[in-house]
């Protein structure tokens, strides 16, 4: 089994709609995690971080259920410019911080 | 601040040849690291480095070299180019500290070897 798994997608959504991606890790010892974006052939960029209480930045509101082992990355009102694939970091400690990246997830916003 | 610079931006090298990717923080970031990144495999680590003089293995160590002689620079060497080593290199640098951070990546080197 993979440290961090994630449904390569596509997913395929109107503009406007809401969009949830699933991120599921191994390691119940991993303490951190963080979404990134990656647009195609650009570089990887820190969308935002996961707390234990969720948290929110605009339209996009992560989750992490530490019980079911996941993380989850939710859309709303989804823009054409929100194209792109998503990544989940899983972050455990063993001596130096260890950053496990998922393979992501591709989101296509259809007008 | 120009944030994580990488060169080249593409390049192509025949089989057994040698050549050197660069990367240029000016964040005064501790910890760099270089990832490569496969179709299908995500980005798995090459090397890394916690400060000046420090560095270690990371997944695919094998066929490349790191050294880091400043905080700013983190130079990844190709010893003898092979076509497994075909993909896109990204170097990334963040602080240090108790609580994990965020890397910042460079924009990449998408290297074919022929």
């Amino acid at each position: 089994r993979k440290e961090v798994e994630q449904d390569p997608g596509p997913f395929n959504v109107p503009e406007g709609a809401t969009v949830a991606f699933n991120c599921t890790y191994s390691n119940s010892a991993s303490q951190s995690f963080f979404w990134y974006r990656q647009d195609c052939r650009k570089e990887p960029k820190l969308l935002m971080s996961v707390y234990s209480s969720g948290n929110e930045d605009g339209r996009f509101t992560a989750q992490l259920n530490r019980a079911s082992q996941y993380i989850s990355l939710l859309i709303r009102d989804s823009k054409l410019s929100d194209s792109a694939t998503y990544l989940c970091v899983v972050i455990s400690t063993s001596g130096t911080y260890k950053y496990i990246f998922g393979t992501g997830t591709r989101l296509k916003v259809l007008a | 601040n120009a944030g994580v610079t990488q060169t080249p931006k593409f390049q192509v090298l025949k089989t057994g040849q040698s050549m050197t990717l660069q990367c240029a923080q000016d964040m005064n970031h501790e910890y760099m690291s270089w990832y490569r990144q496969d179709p299908g495999m995500g980005l798995r680590l090459i090397h890394y480095s916690v400060g000046a003089g420090i560095t270690d293995q990371g997944e695919v160590p094998n066929g490349y070299n790191v050294s880091r002689s400043t905080t700013e620079d983190f130079p990844l060497r190709l010893l003898s180019a092979a076509p497994s080593q075909t993909s896109v290199y990204f170097c990334a640098s963040r602080p240090p500290g108790t609580v994990a951070t965020g890397y910042t990546f460079g924009s990449g080197t998408r290297l074919t070897v022929v």
